[in-house]
């Protein structure tokens, strides 16, 4: 079965400092991975996602990802934080094309001032 | 525009009652789920369908009856609603196929609050 963890539940950094949130994947085949982004009261929205092409995903708002298989790891990073990334962030994992995502327990972004 | 829409987008009821969501995609996709986002913000899948068929049903109470009359359109029907159905339902969908994972889209959710 797949399974992701997100290590901190809350990530607070300051306007302008690097955002690294922590995405570990268990997975018994070769994982898709995918992080989400939620606003609060809104929807979810995709900001990047592995599906076994290149190592370093870059995706929308200036986030990026990197598979590493030999961390089992897939964190988000962003080089400087600006006060609209707070929101709630969802890794998730699904095995195949059509399979179920599962998600982590997600983290919350504060960014102060 | 294209997108996954749910309605509606608030749900308040009494305890007892039955209602409905809607979900409705026009991505071409081929694939539907149900997930669920209790008030901790964790998500769980519920139901998948693949063109019409029922793939995924998670351990769900049977008050919950997923209906799919076509591959465009996937409706929650919940039967007896209890209080800790309070939570929100966000739609999904995937296209499968060619060994791919294109990626899921998720509509914008519903609110379901129960009294």
């Amino acid at each position: 079965a797949q399974s992701v963890t997100q290590l901190g539940s809350h990530v607070s950094v300051s306007e302008g400092a690097l955002v690294l949130l922590r995405c570990n994947y268990s997975s018994s085949v070769p994982p898709y991975l995918f992080w989400y982004v939620q606003y609060p009261n809104q929807g979810l929205q995709l900001l990047l996602k592995y599906t076994s092409a290149a190592t370093l995903v870059k995706g929308i708002n200036g986030f990026e990802a990197e598979f590493k298989k030999s961390e089992t790891s897939f964190h988000l990073t962003k080089p400087s934080a600006h006060m609209s990334d707070a929101a709630e962030y969802f890794c998730a994992v699904s095995k195949s094309s059509g399979d179920k995502l599962t998600f982590g327990t997600g983290t919350r972004l504060a960014v102060r001032p | 525009d294209t997108a996954v829409s749910q309605t509606p987008k608030y749900l308040v009821t009494q305890m007892g009652n039955d209602k409905s969501i809607k979900c409705e995609q026009n991505l071409g996709h081929d694939t539907m789920y149900w997930y669920k986002q209790d008030s901790k913000k964790f998500l769980k899948i519920m139901f998948s369908y693949n063109n019409k068929e029922l793939i995924i049903n998670e351990t769900v109470p049977n008050r919950f009856s997923p209906k799919s009359p076509d591959k465009a359109h996937l409706n929650l029907h919940i039967n007896s609603l209890e209080l800790g159905d309070s939570a929100v339902y966000f739609c999904a969908s995937s296209l499968t196929g060619g060994g791919r994972n294109y990626g899921y889209t998720f509509g914008s959710g519903t609110r379901l609050t129960v009294v």
